[in-house]
């Protein structure tokens, strides 16, 4: 089983939706949660980051950590065709060592 | 302004070839690493360095060997590549004082070992 599960989709929504994205996890020793963007041939980006439990919100996008169910959400309102990319996210016990989902791909359709 | 710099982009290589990628960064960051990218795998660390002159192994590091020559340059080095090594590249690089230190990634070298 892996340490961290993400859905790899496609995801495809029209432009102006809510876009919601998930990951699970299994180790409890995770305190520091990512969201990275990745657009196509490029390196990921980081978009947001949470410490432990609770939400945290940056422009349309809003980062929910779940610790009790190991379970984190990343929510982007009103979607644009410029958030087309793969998101991943990342989890950390406090080290240097990053465990990453495998990410979701997602197209706005304008 | 650069950032993580990545060279090749693209390479194909016959199994049993070595090569050495190459990564520099221009943000004075102290932590570098060496990651690979594969469909339904996410990202996978496969060597990491704290410093210059330190390197310490991450997930998969076998078949592999890195390089710190300097605090700017970070290197990776197949010695006998296999098929198995086909994937993508990334370099990134961190200040290490913390976990919400983000880690820069270059844009990868994609590489086909036939």
């Amino acid at each position: 089983q892996k340490e961290v599960e993400q859905d790899p989709g496609p995801l495809s929504v029209p432009e102006g939706a809510i876009v919601s994205l998930n990951c699970t996890y299994s180790n409890s020793a995770f305190q520091y949660f990512m969201w990275y963007r990745q657009y196509s041939r490029k390196g990921p980006e980081l978009l947001m980051y949470t410490y432990s439990s609770g939400n945290k919100e940056d422009g349309r996008f809003t980062a929910q950590v779940d610790k009790s169910s190991k379970y984190i959400s990343l929510f982007i309102r009103d979607s644009q065709p410029s958030d087309s990319a793969t998101y991943l996210c990342a989890m950390s016990t406090g080290g240097y060592k990053l465990s990453f989902g495998a990410g979701t791909t997602v197209t706005v359709r304008a | 302004n650069a950032g993580v710099t990545q060279t090749p982009k693209f390479q194909v290589l016959k199994t049993g070839q070595s090569m050495t990628l190459q990564c520099a960064q221009d943000m004075n960051h102290n932590s570098m690493y060496w990651y690979r990218q594969d469909p339904g795998m996410g990202l996978r660390l496969i060597y990491y360095s704290a410093s210059e002159g330190t390197t310490d192994k991450g997930e998969v590091p076998n078949g592999y060997n890195v390089s710190r020559l300097n605090k700017r340059e970070f290197s990776l080095r197949l010695e006998s590549a296999a098929p198995s090594q086909t994937s993508v590249y990334f370099c990134a690089s961190s200040e290490p004082r913390g976990p919400n230190q983000p880690q820069h990634f270059g844009d990868g070298t994609r590489l086909s070992i036939l």
